[in-house]
């Protein structure tokens, strides 16, 4: 089975600096993907950054970034210059390949302050 | 913005009566999958299809049904409603093809519903 923890149920940041989310997780599978998706007030769901397994280097989109840490099963997400667009609930999920089912963190809710 | 439409978007029910909610895709995507969405739990797996009239069960699946007749629409029905299946509830669509894939999951825009 398949675990994804998110310990931070809220975090706020002020507007331009830079916040981070913790994720941890749990699988004995080797071909897997690790996403963090977006949920808005809007309550559309959306990818912000994806990291495959394999992969030894960080994966960034633009302000976005994570630190993957496979042996210790550690995938965080750092936001620069956090803007107030960025506020929303974010989800660290797990897909594991030959289970092909997605498992979602509770979410950490992130608030921006003007 | 991928093709995937739920309806109803929005739905007051009374207990104890069915309810059915509609996935449809124009993605042509192989898997689909129905979740729950509740405050403290995150997303939780009801029932996921990886191809027509092929399902399975997720971690939340006692009291739903699914059907899958057409590679494009998802079906998830509630036998009998009940209060404790109040929730938002969204539809995801997936290639799933291997670890070589650029692979994503794409989201409906999700269903509210109310058992009352």
């Amino acid at each position: 089975a398949q675990t994804v923890t998110q310990s931070q149920p809220e975090m706020s940041v002020q507007e331009a600096e830079t916040v981070t989310l913790s994720c941890t997780y749990d699988t004995s599978e080797s071909d897997y993907y690790l996403f963090w998706y977006k949920q808005p007030p809007s309550r559309q769901m959306i990818l912000v950054i994806r990291q495959e397994a394999y992969k030894q280097q960080n994966a960034t989109e633009n302000r976005f970034s994570v630190n993957f840490q496979k042996a210790a099963k550690s995938f965080s997400l750092k936001i620069s210059d956090s803007q107030l667009g960025d506020a929303a609930m974010y989800f660290c999920v797990l897909y594991v390949f030959g289970n092909e089912k997605l498992t979602f963190g509770t979410g950490t809710r992130l608030t921006i302050i003007p | 913005d991928a093709g995937i439409t739920q309806s109803p978007r929005h739905k007051v029910t009374e207990t104890g009566t069915p309810v059915t909610l509609r996935c449809h895709q124009t993605e042509n995507h192989r898997y689909m999958y129905w979740y729950r969405q509740d405050p403290g739990h995150g997303l939780r797996l009801i029932h996921y299809s990886y191809g027509v009239k092929d399902t399975d069960k997720g971690e939340v699946s006692d009291g739903y049904s699914v059907s899958r007749s057409k590679t494009e629409d998802f079906l998830l029905t509630l036998e009998s409603a009940t209060s404790s299946q109040t929730s938002v509830y969204f539809c995801a669509i997936s290639e799933g093809q291997g670890p070589s894939t650029n692979t994503e999951a794409f989201f409906g825009q999700g269903t509210r519903l109310t058992v009352v």
